[in-house]
This record gives structure tokens, C-alpha cells and sequence, in this order.
């Protein structure tokens, strides 16, 4: 069972606009929450992540929003530039031995068109 | 070389050939992981190495062998795979402990694309 759902496997957007990335989960004991993104031929590079015990982190353009009660977290991109085309990964974390391994979605792949 | 390398890039074997993955960190981490990605799947987590101790093995089956020789390098031996283990393998590094990394911040290597024909 998915502990970590990204429903939306693509998103197109003009440049200039807002693109929001929405991300559910399923597991209330995870700690922390983190965006991923991914170039083709290249691997994931942390973008930005968010402790339960906030509601908002923001760096820059890239916003992340996480309501607990709903279990949802959601990545703005403002305002949205065509190298921000890439896959977005949603991961989130909970304590376990000691170390915080991310649990991972299926990756939202953003096209910004010029 | 910087962060995390991974080799070969890309691997083409047949179902009942031996193989190996390497990866190799320049981060100083003391922890490394191995990842799966396959088509439209969320990025699965395979095995972890803390202090080159194992400690997650997520019920991968025993074609795939991980080694962690020191707290730099991890290998990932391929034995009579299957053409559903096509996909691409990727090798992360962390620091974990006081003084560590955000929790779950994880550096990626560039992937291994692995067929299996």
C-alpha cells in the first residue's frame, strides 16, 4: 500500500504561472517532508522540505504547504520557468533505528512551456 | 569527482549473466542506500547501509546481492535476473547521526539503467 501518493503524473503550466504539485500520505507518524526533482539522465536532487510542525517553507520561488489534518503537502512554483521542467517527487520521512529514510511517490512531471 | 558516481551508466545482460552496479560517494556520508525506480512506480527502496552495516533489506529477492566494503563504495551484484528487474538503479548517500543531513535528504548518483533481455 502507498504510503506517499502523487495522483497527478503530469502537469503542464505556462511560463510565468504558478504550478502547484499536490502530494497525499497516509502515515501520521512521519516527521518530515521533502521535494525531490529530477532531470532526465540525472538523479533526484533534494529542492525543499518541511517539518510536521510547520505549515509553510519557503526558498525562493518553490513554496511547500503541508496541512496534517488533511495529510497533504503541495509544492508552488512561482513564478514557473522552463527549466523548471522536470519530474517532482514527493518523499516523507518518519524516525526508524536511529535514521529518517524517505518513502517516495510516483513523481509528478512538470512541463512549463515558454 | 564530486558526490555520488555511479557505474556503469547503463547495462545490457542476459538472464543468466553476473553483473555488478557500483557507487561510490566523495561526500564523507556514513550512509548509503540503494534504489529502484521502474516505470510509473514510486522510487522503492531496496537496501540501506548505516556505518557499512545493513540495516533495511526490503524484501528483495536474492538475485540482487548488495556489498559496502567501507563507508565510500557500495556494489550491487546481479545474479540470473529477470526482465522485470529492468529499470533504473539508484545509489544515494546520507549523514545520519548528529551533525546529519536534513532528515530524509538523501544525494542521488545519476542512475544505472539496467535491461535484462
Amino acid at each position: 500500500d502507498q504510503q506517499v501518493k502523487q495522483n497527478s503524473p503530469s502537469l503542464s503550466v505556462q511560463e510565468g504561472r504558478i504550478s502547484i504539485l499536490n502530494c497525499d500520505y497516509t502515515n501520521s507518524m512521519f516527521d518530515y517532508f521533502l521535494w525531490y526533482k529530477k532531470y532526465p539522465a540525472e538523479g533526484p536532487t533534494f529542492l525543499i522540505s518541511i517539518s510536521s510542525i510547520k505549515d509553510k517553507n519557503e526558498d525562493g520561488r518553490f513554496t511547500v504547504f503541508l496541512n496534517k489534518s488533511a495529510k497533504h503537502l503541495s509544492l508552488h512554483i512561482v513564478p514557473s520557468q522552463p527549466g523548471d521542467s522536470a519530474v517532482y517527487f514527493c518523499a516523507a520521512s518518519g524516525q526508524e533505528g536511529g535514521s529518517y529514510i524517505p518513502t517516495f511517490g510516483r513523481g509528478t512531471s512538470l512541463i512549463v512551456h515558454p | 569527482e564530486t558526490g555520488v558516481t555511479q557505474t556503469p551508466r547503463h547495462l545490457v545482460m542476459g538472464m543468466t549473466n553476473k553483473k555488478s552496479l557500483k557507487c561510490e560517494q566523495h561526500l564523507g556520508h556514513n550512509a548509503m542506500y540503494w534504489y529502484k525506480q521502474s516505470a510509473k512506480k514510486p522510487l522503492e527502496l531496496m537496501f540501506v547501509y548505516n556505518f557499512k552495516e545493513q540495516t533495511e533489506n526490503n524484501s528483495v529477492p536474492s538475485r540482487f546481492s548488495p556489498e559496502c566494503p567501507n563507508s565510500s563504495h557500495l556494489f550491487l551484484h546481479l545474479h540470473t535476473l529477470q526482465p522485470e528487474d529492468s529499470a533504473l538503479y539508484l545509489c544515494a548517500s546520507s549523514q545520519v547521526g548528529v551533525g546529519g543531513n536534513i532528515a530524509g535528504e538523501l544525494f542521488f548518483g545519476e542512475g544505472s539503467r539496467l535491461t535484462v533481455l
